[in-house]
């Protein structure tokens, strides 16, 4: 089993729509989670950490379930700038901070 | 302020030859990470900083593959007798230790081709 599972998609959707990514993990000690954004071609910008019960950030909110060792991003409304792919990040415990990244999940908005 | 900065952007090289790729992270970041990218595939870690020493560097895939970070601030990644196989993006990233989110920040990267 893969380390970070994302489904890579693509997925389709028109403006407006809502779209929700999953991704799992397999170490169930990881402590801190993130979900990055990264356009095509250019280098992967944080979008949202993911904190213990989940936040929200305008038309995004992550959640994350322990039990269940999944982490998810839904995008309501979404924009034809919201088109990217979008990554998956799991920080395993201890002081090592070296980064699990999934492969990531690709998102065409379409007008 | 500034990003994290890297050069060249764009590095083409013959098999066999050495290169060296450069990053220049947030100011006041202590913590320096090198990834590689290839694509459709999430960031490859290869080395973490922590101020001047490796404190892991369990991602360089061999021993040609070699990184410095002298003075705790600039670093740079050094390739030797270059391979097809090394053609990637390399990004750097930078985080303030002390976050304990570890929210890293990345570079724009730099597009290796080794021909």
């Amino acid at each position: 089993r893969k380390e970070v599972e994302q489904d890579p998609g693509p997925f389709n959707v028109p403006e407006g729509a809502t779209v929700a990514f999953n991704c799992t993990y397999s170490n169930s000690a990881s402590q801190s989670f993130f979900w990055y954004r990264q356009d095509c071609r250019k280098e992967p910008k944080l979008l949202m950490s993911v904190y213990s019960s989940g936040n929200e950030d305008g038309r995004f909110t992550a959640q994350l379930n322990r039990a269940s060792q999944y982490i998810s991003l839904l995008i309501r409304d979404s924009k034809l700038s919201d088109s990217a792919t979008y990554l998956c990040v799991v920080n395993p415990t201890g002081n090592n901070r070296k980064l699990i990244w999934g492969l990531g999940t690709s998102l065409a908005v379409n007008p | 302020g500034a990003g994290v900065s890297q050069t060249p952007s764009n590095k083409v090289t013959e098999k066999g030859k050495y290169v060296e790729l450069r990053c220049d992270p947030i100011s006041g970041h202590t913590a320096l990470y090198w990834y590689r990218q290839s694509l459709g595939q999430g960031p490859e870690f290869l080395i973490y900083f922590q101020g001047t020493g490796a404190a892991d560097d369990s991602g360089l895939p061999n021993d040609r593959f070699f990184a410095v970070r002298p003075e705790g601030s600039v670093s740079t990644l050094k390739i030797q007798r270059t391979e097809r196989g090394d053609s990637a993006v390399y990004l750097c990233a930078s985080s303030l230790t002390r976050s304990g989110y570890n929210e890293q920040f990345f570079g724009p990267g730099t597009r290796l081709t080794v021909l």
